[in-house]
């Protein structure tokens, strides 16, 4: 089983809808998590850290689930530029904090 | 530009050649890694520095690769012998000499092709 798994897709949107990705983890010692966008062949940029509470960044909304050890990432009002691979990101737990990343959830929004 | 650098962008090599990265972090960050990112896959961790030392290296790093972080700014990947398996886009980042502080910041990546 993968430490950290994702819908592969391609989700295929049209602009203006609402997209939600989904992620689970499976160390439970995990203490950091994050959504990270990456576009073809360029390095993964930081979209938003993830907690508890639910964090929100204008469309983007992200919640963390500990106890059933679950991501998600709402995405509301998608536009062109959203299309990217949008990657689920933990923390191993350990003491140097290196991050483990699920494959990737290809996102293509269509005019 | 004070993001995390890497040289070169793209090494094209024969197999069997030795092949050497840098990577530059963002100024005073004292803690640095390497992933590597097959296509299709999310980027996986290979070794970590903090400071000039390097505390945890993955079970990925073979023998063949070797990084160092000398002065504890800049890091450098060494893979020697490469082989086709080798191909991959290979990843710098670092992150901040700051409690709780854990996005890691990507350089843009060396690209490696082993023919």
């Amino acid at each position: 089983r993968k430490e950290v798994e994702q819908d592969p897709g391609p989700f295929n949107v049209p602009e203006g809808a609402t997209v939600a990705f989904n992620c689970t983890y499976s160390n439970s010692a995990s203490q950091s998590f994050f959504w990270y966008r990456q576009d073809c062949r360029k390095e993964p940029k930081l979209l938003m850290s993830v907690y508890s509470s639910g964090n929100e960044d204008g469309r983007f909304t992200a919640q963390l689930n500990r106890a059933s050890q679950y991501i998600s990432l709402l995405i509301r009002d998608s536009k062109l530029s959203d299309s990217a691979t949008y990657l689920c990101v933990v923390s191993d737990g350990g003491a140097t904090n290196k991050l483990i990343f699920g494959t990737g959830t290809l996102l293509a929004v269509q005019p | 530009d004070t993001g995390v650098s890497q040289d070169p962008r793209h090494k094209i090599t024969k197999r069997g050649q030795n092949v050497t990265f840098r990577c530059d972090p963002i100024s005073e960050h004292n803690r640095l890694y390497w992933y590597r990112q097959t296509l299709g896959q999310g980027p996986e961790f290979l070794t970590y520095f903090q400071n000039e030392a390097q505390l945890e290296k993955s079970r990925l790093l073979s023998d063949r690769f070797s990084a160092e972080r000398p002065k504890g700014s800049f890091s450098t990947l060494e893979i020697q012998r490469t082989e086709q398996g080798d191909s991959a886009m290979y990843l710098c980042a670092s992150i901040p000499p700051v409690a709780g502080v854990h996005e890691q910041f990507f350089g843009p990546g060396t690209r490696l092709t082993v023919l």
